[in-house]
């Protein structure tokens, strides 16, 4: 069975430095992995997505993640914060075992000083 | 071209009510899923159609149920509202499979009182 941990409920980061998001899977098949931003009473954001393809991933408004089959881990990264980035991150996994079914981290609420 | 759109934004039922949720996918996705989001629970999943068929479901009762019309858009149904089913439940749409990813609505906010 598909499983994601993020490692931290919460991160705080200043604005201007950098921001990583920890993500470990557990996955029987080839997984396809994504991350999501939720911004306050708003629906879910694609921020990247990876499908077996290139495991560094390039996805919106800087962000991006490295798939390390060897570490199950599928972490996200941004340089530098900006006050927009507060918001919930949901670290997402689904394989050919589960169909489509998407199955989602506890998410990582992101807060961002000035 | 517009996104997936949820009808209606929010909704105030009392227990043992139904209720039906809409969901209008992306133009020429085929694929329509549901997830309920509570802060207990977080995002689960409960439901999957692809081309009016049921191809995956969660772990909810049968209370939950839906459907999709030949023209890709999806209802949600839920019976008998128990104080537990507020949520705010949300849609994703694809064209075809999770490789293409999911375009997720603004979701519908159910309260139950």
């Amino acid at each position: 069975a598909q499983s994601v941990t993020q490692l931290d409920s919460h991160v705080s980061v200043s604005e201007g430095t950098p921001v990583l998001l920890r993500c470990n899977y557990s996955s029987s098949y080839s997984p396809s992995l994504f991350w999501y931003v939720q911004h306050p009473n708003k629906g879910l954001q694609l921020l990247l997505k990876y499908t077996s393809a290139a495991t560094l991933v390039k996805g919106i408004n800087g962000f991006e993640a490295e798939f390390k089959k060897s570490e199950t881990s599928f972490h996200l990264t941004k340089p530098s914060a900006h006050m927009s980035d507060a918001a919930e991150y949901f670290c997402v996994v689904s394989d050919s075992a589960a169909g489509n079914k998407l199955t989602f981290g506890g998410g990582t609420r992101v807060l961002v000083k000035p | 071209k517009a996104g997936v759109t949820q009808t209606p934004r929010y909704l105030i039922k009392t227990r043992g009510q139904q209720v039906t949720l809409s969901c209008s996918p992306i133009s020429g996705h085929r694929s329509v899923s549901w997830y309920q989001q509570t802060p207990g629970q977080g995002l689960q999943f409960l439901f999957e159609y692809f081309s009016e068929t049921q191809r995956n479901k969660g772990n909810f009762p049968g209370r939950f149920s839906g459907r999709q019309f030949s023209n890709s858009r999806s209802e949600m149904n839920v019976s008998t509202l128990e104080l537990g089913d507020s949520a705010l439940y949300l849609c994703a749409s694809s064209p075809r499979d999770r490789n293409y990813g999911y375009t997720f609505g603004s979701g519908t906010r159910l309260t139950v009182v």
